[in-house]
């Protein structure tokens, strides 16, 4: 079981703050990853990383950005907070090797006033 | 273009019976693929997975079936139990992206 930890767990804020969602995880996994999930809908990839210094932009559009300075972090940040970033944001490790399964943190429910 | 689809987005069983979820994919360069279970408030916990060179993998009260042919698989759990009531989302990864494509979830129910 991967301990991968996400704070806050909600969060509710007015518009134009800016907000930084943290993920950490003690396994030592150099592959994390952001997702973001509407209710009834799929998961999707919005930012992902393969180890220190290195970040990419997923395969949904998204105005946050992301930085991996230490391996056990990465926390996402939203500049300016509109109502249209009410979602839930979930973050994700994996371990190395073929086929190794994501393991999630608990997400951060976010609601934009 | 929803690569990975999940088409019953609910599903009421009794318990002690068998719980049977589906999903389907267009993408054949995914070849591995995984069930991840999702309760209210809380991140998806992974379930099962199954390699593109298998058709079956088991688990306990948990089976994942591959067709590959069909580009369908199914998860079977028997038989099953209230605490099986979750969000259960298919995905599936090809290993030259390395990401994970997702389905919108089922959302199963199941009745003492």
């Amino acid at each position: 079981e991967a301990d991968i930890y996400q704070t806050p767990r909600y969060l509710v804020i007015g518009t134009g703050k800016k907000i930084t969602l943290e993920c950490s995880q003690t396994m030592g996994h150099d592959k994390m990853y952001w997702y973001q999930q509407d209710p009834g809908m799929e998961l999707h990839l919005i930012h992902y990383s393969y180890g220190v210094n290195s970040t990419e932009k997923g395969d949904l559009s998204s105005e946050s950005t992301v930085s991996r300075i230490r391996t056990e972090h990465f926390p996402l940040t939203l500049e300016s907070a509109r109502p249209s970033h009410t979602s839930q944001y979930l973050c994700a490790s994996r371990g190395t090797g073929n086929n190794q399964p994501q393991h999630f943190g608990d997400g951060t429910r976010l609601s934009i006033l | 273009d929803q690569q990975v689809k999940q088409n019953s987005p609910s599903l009421s069983v009794q318990e002690g019976r068998i719980s049977i979820l589906n999903c389907d994919y267009t993408n054949s360069m995914f070849d591995y693929f995984l069930w991840y279970k999702k309760y209210p408030a809380e991140g998806p916990t992974f379930l099962i997975s199954i390699s593109s060179i298998k058709d079956k993998n088991e688990d306990g009260r948990f089976t994942v079936f591959l067709n590959k042919s069909a580009k369908h698989l199914s998860l079977h759990i028997v038989p099953s139990q209230p605490g099986d009531s979750a969000v259960y989302f298919c995905a599936a990864l090809s290993s030259g992206t390395g990401k994970l494509i997702f389905g919108q979830g089922t959302t199963l129910q199941v009745k003492p």
